[in-house]
């Protein structure tokens, strides 16, 4: 079953702009995860950030981790055409430690 | 490093058929996983192997779905027989030790179901 939900579901946005997308869960997790994934190479790891974690950088992306509201964001900064790709979340649950995802957020950077 | 390799990366069969899809993990991670993605929808988790042992299979359809992974390394994922609804990508992913590790996906099968 999926219980992480992409909002919004699709993003459209100039290049160089800020890009934001959301996560929310339902259940208790140790870690949550963002993947991206395009045409050209396939599923990719970005960044895991763990439930004792509030936020985590990675070159432009930041990630944002409330463990009380149940949901994490994802900041794209200075965007680029390389970064139009569908991005996913996936949480680690406490319960099963199985990787769960949503639906993803399909992100279109126009040049 | 070398990545997650799958093969093959296209398949079309028709539907009653049988396929298998083949899976090498990258050199030294415990934990191997097999998803079904459907175009517009994120992976569905369908085996996820520690070793070669099966720490989760609930949504594998069981009557036509079968997996193996011997000797903890490779694994293959087969359907028989096959429905016009496994028409869908195939993704392998391994990581050190379970779900508190980032997985590393193979390109993936894209298995057409006619």
């Amino acid at each position: 079953s999926q219980q992480g939900e992409e909002d919004p579901q699709a993003l459209s946005i100039q290049e160089g702009e800020n890009a934001t997308m959301n996560c929310s869960y339902k259940t208790s997790i140790n870690n949550l995860q963002w993947y991206r994934q395009n045409s050209g190479r396939g599923l990719v790891h970005l960044i895991l950030i763990r439930s004792n974690e509030r936020e985590k950088h990675s070159g432009r992306l930041r990630v944002t981790l409330d463990t009380s509201k149940k949901s994490s964001s994802l900041l794209i900064t200075a965007s680029r055409a390389a970064d139009t790709a569908s991005y996913f979340c996936a949480t680690d649950d406490v319960s099963n430690y199985q990787l769960i995802w949503g639906a993803g957020t399909k992100l279109i950077i126009k040049p | 490093e070398a990545g997650v390799a799958q093969s093959p990366r296209y398949k079309i069969i028709e539907k009653r058929q049988s396929v298998a899809f083949w899976c090498n993990p990258i050199s030294g991670h415990a934990t191997l996983y097999w998803y079904q993605q459907i175009l517009g929808q994120g992976p569905k988790l369908l085996i996820q192997f520690q070793n070669n042992g099966v720490v989760d299979d609930s949504q594998l359809p069981k009557d036509r779905f079968s997996a193996e992974r011997l000797k903890g390394v490779d694994s293959t994922l087969k359907i028989q027989p096959a429905k016009l609804e496994d028409s869908a990508v195939y993704l392998c992913a391994s990581s050190l030790a379970g779900a508190a590790y980032e997985q590393y996906f193979g390109p993936g099968t894209r298995l057409t179901v006619t």
